[in-house]
């Protein structure tokens, strides 16, 4: 069956400009995480969906960071006003979201960012 | 707050030969933990997973872990390693989100 699809795969972009990164998850999943996978930071939290529910946004580093969730399906990732530190790969996960802490977490292939 | 550390960086291994890669974690409750490997330029992908029950966990691929509460441990072994199993590889605890170690990075030879 078809697993979590991210596009665009590669996105190069100049310092200052806007991003739009896609999340499409496994159908019938009702929970979207977002993580950063950098050189320095190793792989870190962003945002988490669950239905519904209001995200938990504790991970975003900064207010240029945001997420949306259209129809508890697709998710788009904002960065705005980029920075060459948000250069990373972008990993987008789903999972069922029954009981959060036991669900396993599907990932999509990335999308890397590089920030010029 | 939850955290794993996985203490080797890098592991060069003989194909053929055993592998273990270390994890310990840091978790105040029962642990949710996973095993993911990342192969070059793809996602993550489930090796196995460890809820409650039995202590020792088998996950695709060849690979079991066992789970040790009182060392706070969770490691990953494969008795032969083959040449494809050259990746990164990821010990994560889950409460609500994943928290990753650093990974170690697997290289085989011939």
């Amino acid at each position: 069956g078809a697993g979590v699809s991210q596009s665009p795969s590669n996105k190069v972009t100049e310092k200052g400009k806007d991003v739009e990164l896609r999340c499409d998850p496994i159908s019938g999943h009702t929970a979207l995480y977002w993580y950063r996978q950098s050189l320095g930071q190793g792989l870190e939290f962003l945002i988490y969906f669950q239905g519904n529910s209001a995200p938990d946004k504790s991970g975003l580093p900064s207010d240029r960071f945001s997420a949306e969730r259209t129809g508890g399906s697709v998710s788009t990732l904002t960065i705005q006003r980029t920075q060459q530190e948000d250069s990373a790969v972008y990993l987008c996960a789903s999972s069922l979201g029954g009981s959060s802490r036991t669900d396993t977490q599907y990932f999509g292939p990335g999308t890397r960012l590089t920030v010029l | 707050a939850q955290s794993v550390t996985q203490p080797d960086i890098h592991i060069t291994v003989s194909e053929g030969a055993s592998l273990e890669l270390r994890c310990n974690y840091s978790y105040g409750a029962t642990p949710y933990l996973f095993w993911y490997v990342q192969s070059p330029g793809q996602g993550l992908q489930l090796l196995l997973k460890y809820f409650s029950g039995d202590t020792l966990v088998q996950g695709i691929k060849g690979f079991e872990a066992e789970f040790k509460r009182s060392q706070s441990s969770f490691n990953l072994r494969k008795p032969s390693v083959h040449w494809s199993d050259a990746a990164e590889y990821f010990c994560a605890i889950n409460d609500y989100k994943l928290s990753f170690g650093a990974g170690t990075t697997v290289t085989v030879r011939a």
